[in-house]
């Protein structure tokens, strides 16, 4: 099946500086790429929806210029978190989608990044 | 706007029990619905969609549209279907996909 290797699966950081996390498709071309936060009660919110090619589209409430993502290429995407704070600490996944031929619809996950920011 | 609603958090059945993790969802389209799944220590995996129509590992779902929902059921639970499952809606093409707040299933042996 389709596989989505997220990187890193953990980093901490101090306090004001930016991680960058990577989430690529090894063997099919992702449409579309979705980022999500995974709060501790294991709910999903979705933070944006990323088509190659073009500008992310955030959800409310999700600050653009904190959490900047790039979908450069049809399997990769990039979520860089700027300035961060403890309160950005959480477990951010990433999902990817292929809209062509044969299509099914479904979202293939990355493993999941673990960030602490102290 | 769609929105996904999962009103239980925990579900415990014991095992051999029937199980039904309930999901109402909220779109003006025709949406595509999904069931994924979490197991402890994996990634998020699909479970089943609803254009398919099929039981994957028991678990069967019907889309009904009158009552907007699409809850999950198999007929006799087995421990090794605890886990956390997401109902999840995405209104086709390049839509965007949202999740419920997922339901954790515990099998009790």
């Amino acid at each position: 099946g389709a596989v989505v290797s997220q990187h890193p699966s953990r980093v901490i950081c101090k306090s004001g500086t930016s991680v960058k996390i990577e989430c690529r498709s090894l063997d099919f071309q992702a449409t579309t790429m979705f980022w999500y936060r995974q709060f501790p009660k294991k709910s999903l919110m979705l933070m944006a929806t990323s088509n190659e090619g073009s500008k992310a589209t955030y959800e409310q409430g999700v600050e653009k210029d904190k959490f900047l993502i790039n979908h450069a290429s049809l399997t990769l995407s990039t979520l860089t978190v700027t300035s961060a704070h403890p309160e950005d600490s959480s477990f951010y996944i990433c999902s990817a989608r292929y809209r062509g031929p044969e299509a099914t619809g479904e979202l293939f996950f990355g493993e999941g990044s673990r960030l602490t920011v102290l | 706007a769609q929105r996904v609603t999962q009103p239980e958090k925990l579900l415990s059945v014991f095992k051999g029990a029937p199980v039904e993790l309930k999901c109402n969802y909220s779109y003006s389209g025709s949406p595509e619905l999904f069931w994924y799944v979490q197991y402890s220590r994996q990634r998020l995996q699909l479970l089943l969609r609803h254009i398919s129509r099929e039981s994957i590992k028991g678990f069967t779902a019907d889309l009904n549209k009158g009552e907007t929902s699409f809850h999950l059921k198999k007929p006799f639970a087995q421990e090794e279907d605890s886990a956390m499952y997401y109902c999840a809606l995405s209104g086709g093409g390049y839509q965007k996909v949202t999740f419920g707040t997922g339901t954790k299933l515990q099998v009790i042996p």
